[in-house]
């Protein structure tokens, strides 16, 4: 199954915005709103901070949103700070069949 | 707050089987499933499978042949096999729980190479 697609990299000023894109189809990103956003530091697990397209987990900073339309999902980091630097992979219901699908990663610098 | 803490072996023959489990501390494992995730060194994430806690499973097309997956509460475990393995299944593999359709706890993780 095919991975979501990413923007390899994204970068911007501390202060500023940064937006990620994750695309897909209509079996995927655009059929369920169960878009999730992974963050991940070098050597470490990814953690959850973005579930169902819009929803933070509890300790999430709301620097952090997402958002979707059609068959792509949005990651937007408000306010960058030097710590959002690190990997960020979107994730996707498929369907029973086709299980869960990652996105292939966008490293974000912050310059 | 949940912790999980995967195990096994380093390394791993081709050919051979990958097992590893995955300890479960401070949680139920009640309204949840548990998942197998794998990420090869510099790349990106991969879904192997999950299980629910009835012993439910739920695999990636992809390896379904290769992968099975299995529940011991009783131990507060859950287990991967990985058979047939070849050098492209050297990853970090992660135990996660999930709930919806997310994994909102990861254990840290550990690197199995394939290699003779």
């Amino acid at each position: 199954q095919s991975a979501l697609t990413q923007p390899p990299s994204a970068s911007g000023s501390p202060g500023q915005s940064v937006t990620i894109s994750c695309t897909g189809t209509s079996s995927d990103v655009g059929g369920y709103n169960y878009v999730s956003w992974y963050q991940q530091y070098p050597g470490k697990p990814p953690k959850l901070i973005i579930f169902d397209v819009t929803e933070r987990p509890s300790g999430v900073p709301d620097r952090f949103s997402g958002s979707k339309s059609g068959n792509t999902a949005s990651l937007t980091v408000s306010g960058l700070q030097a710590e959002d630097e690190a990997d960020y992979y979107c994730s996707s219901y498929a369907g029973s069949y086709r299980f869960g699908v990652f996105g292939t990663g966008t490293k974000v610098t912050v310059l | 707050q949940v912790q999980l803490q995967e195990s096994g072996p380093g390394l791993v023959k081709p050919s051979e089987t990958l097992s590893l489990t995955c300890t479960i501390s401070g949680g139920s494992f009640t309204n949840y499933y548990w998942s197998w995730i794998r990420q090869p060194p510099g790349k990106g994430l991969e879904w192997i499978g999950y299980i629910f806690e009835n012993g439910i499973t739920n695999y990636n097309p992809s390896l379904k042949s290769r992968v099975s997956i299995s529940i011991d509460t009783s131990k507060n475990q859950f287990s991967l096999n990985l058979s047939s393995v070849i050098v492209a299944d050297t990853a970090v593999y992660y135990c996660a729980r999930g709930k919806g359709w997310y994994s909102d706890d990861w254990g840290q993780g550990t690197l199995v190479s394939v290699s003779s």
